[in-house]
């Protein structure tokens, strides 16, 4: 079975601060997806990243960055030089194809960043 | 605007009432999903519909009663709901059969059951 932990439950950062939210996750699958999504006070999770089991290689886009290992089945994601804008709830995601040809999801419970003016 | 709208956004209702969630999406996707955000939960998958058929129904009380008439809608009809359904019940769709891809959520619709 699929599962997402999230175990930082918020954190408070002060602006300028780089923050590192921890994902880790546990599957059968060789191939799947990860996935991170933000989720704004206004409710609905925006996608930022895809990842597959098959590249590990880190990425950057801006200030946000990603780790994928493997061998620690961890995905985390870093933002450097946090903004007030980046106040969010983060979810880790995780992604198998299921029998029905859908895309089945599993989320992490989220981490509640707030950034600090 | 976000390519899946959802209405209403809030919802208050009482534990003997009958009303409906409604979501459209204007993606071109055929895969729509509903997922139910308590407190401090993981996004609970509720049901999913693949090209208009129900293909999951992750064992969700028959309280809630999905309806998918054609790829771009998706209802969700409640009744006789208790105060512990009180929750943000978002809706996504993505490109069918390929689970490599986003998903795309509205905005959700805040329910309370008083």
């Amino acid at each position: 079975a699929q599962k997402v932990t999230q175990a930082q439950t918020e954190i408070s950062v002060v602006e300028k601060e780089d923050v590192t939210l921890d994902c880790v996750y546990e599957t059968r699958d060789t191939t799947y997806y990860l996935f991170w999504y933000k989720q704004p006070p206004s409710g609905e999770l925006v996608f930022l990243i895809r990842r597959n089991s098959f590249d590990e290689q880190n990425e950057i886009s801006g200030r946000y960055s990603w780790n994928f290992q493997k061998s620690t089945s961890s995905f985390n994601f870093t933002i450097t030089a946090s903004q007030v804008v980046d106040s969010a709830v983060y979810f880790c995601a995780l992604s198998e194809a299921a029998p029905g040809g859908y895309q089945k999801v599993t989320f992490g419970t989220g981490t509640k960043l707030q950034v600090i003016p | 605007e976000t390519g899946v709208t959802q209405t209403p956004r809030h919802l208050v209702m009482g534990m003997t009432n009958k009303k409906s969630l409604k979501c459209e999406q204007h993606l071109g996707h055929n895969a729509m999903y509903w997922y139910k955000q308590s407190a401090k939960k993981p996004l609970e998958l509720m049901f999913v519909y693949n090209f208009k058929e129900q293909t999951e129904n992750n064992s969700v009380p028959s309280r809630f009663s999905p309806e998918c008439p054609n790829s771009s809608h998706l209802f969700l009809h409640l009744h006789t709901l208790q105060p512990e359904d009180s929750a943000l019940y978002l809706c996504a769709s993505s490109q069918e059969r390929i689970y490599t891809g986003e998903l795309f959520f509205g905005e959700g619709s805040r329910l309370t059951v008083l």
